[in-house]
C-alpha cells in the first residue's frame, strides 16, 4: 500500500501571500489530520477531517483552513502568511474517526515564509 | 503549554545499551502513543497503549503507563545506530465540548554512538 503523500515537499512564499498544501491519505483511510511543527512550539495539532467534515480542531487562527474531498484527499490553506508560519506541515491519515488511533504520517511540506 | 513533557530532552548512549525516556502529561487520556521522527521527516508510529493498560511490548520496545502519576515511559532495549531519532509521546485530549486534539510532547533526542 502506498503511504501518505504530501505535495509540494518544499515551498517558499512571501509574507502576505497565501498557500495551499495537499495531502493524499493511505487508500481506505478516511481521517486526515494536519499538524504544524516548529522548533519553538513543537508539534501542534491543526485539525482533523473525516468524511469531508472537520471533526476536531486545534488552537490556530482562522487564517488556517482546510477541506477534504470525497476521495479523502485533503488540502490545507494558509492565508495572509506571516513569518511565524514557517514550519514543517505534516499530514497524517487514520482508518478511524478521531485522533485516538494510530496515525500514519506523510513526509511533510516545509514552508518558508520570507 | 504542551500537554506532554518528555525527559530527558536529549540522550546519548552506546550501541547495545538500553534507552529509557519518560513522558508526563496533564489531563485524563484515552490512549497514549509513541512516535519516532528521523531528522525533520514524517513521524512513524511505534506503539499505542490504552488508559486501562499498564504495560505493552513490541519487539525491542516496552512502554509503561501510570495513569495515577500521568506518566509513561518508553524503553528501547539493545539499541542500534538506526534508533537515532527524536521520540515523541502523544496523548488525546478531549475538551468539554467533545473536541479532540492529539497533543505531542516536547520530544527526546536519542543518539546512539556506534
Amino acid at each position: 500500500k502506498a503511504g501518505v503523500t504530501q505535495t509540494p515537499r518544499y515551498l517558499i512564499k512571501t509574507r502576505g501571500q497565501q498557500v495551499t498544501l495537499s495531502c493524499s491519505p493511505i487508500s481506505g483511510h478516511r481521517s486526515v489530520s494536519w499538524y504544524q511543527q516548529t522548533p519553538g512550539q513543537g508539534l501542534q495539532f491543526l485539525f482533523e477531517y473525516f468524511s469531508e467534515t472537520q471533526r476536531n480542531k486545534g488552537n490556530f487562527p482562522g487564517r488556517f483552513s482546510g477541506r477534504q474531498f470525497s476521495n479523502s484527499r485533503s488540502e490545507m490553506n494558509v492565508s495572509t502568511l506571516e513569518l511565524g508560519d514557517s514550519a514543517l506541515y505534516l499530514c497524517a491519515s487514520s482508518l478511524m474517526k478521531g485522533v485516538s488511533y494510530e496515525q500514519y504520517f506523510g513526509p511533510g511540506t516545509r514552508l518558508t515564509v520570507t | 503549554s504542551q500537554q506532554g513533557e518528555e525527559d530527558p530532552q536529549a540522550l546519548s548512549i552506546q550501541e547495545g545499551e538500553n534507552a529509557t525516556m519518560n513522558c508526563s502529561y496533564k489531563t485524563s487520556i484515552n490512549n497514549l502513543q509513541w512516535y519516532r521522527q528521523n531528522s525533520g521527516r514524517g513521524l512513524v508510529h511505534l506503539i499505542l497503549i490504552r488508559s486501562n493498560e499498564r504495560e505493552k511490548h513490541s519487539g525491542r520496545l516496552r512502554v509503561t503507563l501510570d495513569t495515577s502519576k500521568k506518566s509513561s515511559s518508553l524503553l528501547i532495549t539493545a539499541s542500534r545506530a538506526a534508533d537515532t531519532a527524536s521520540y515523541f509521546c502523544a496523548t488525546d485530549v478531549v475538551s468539554n465540548f467533545g473536541n479532540e486534539k492529539l497533543t505531542f510532547g516536547t520530544g527526546t533526542r536519542l543518539t546512539i554512538i556506534p
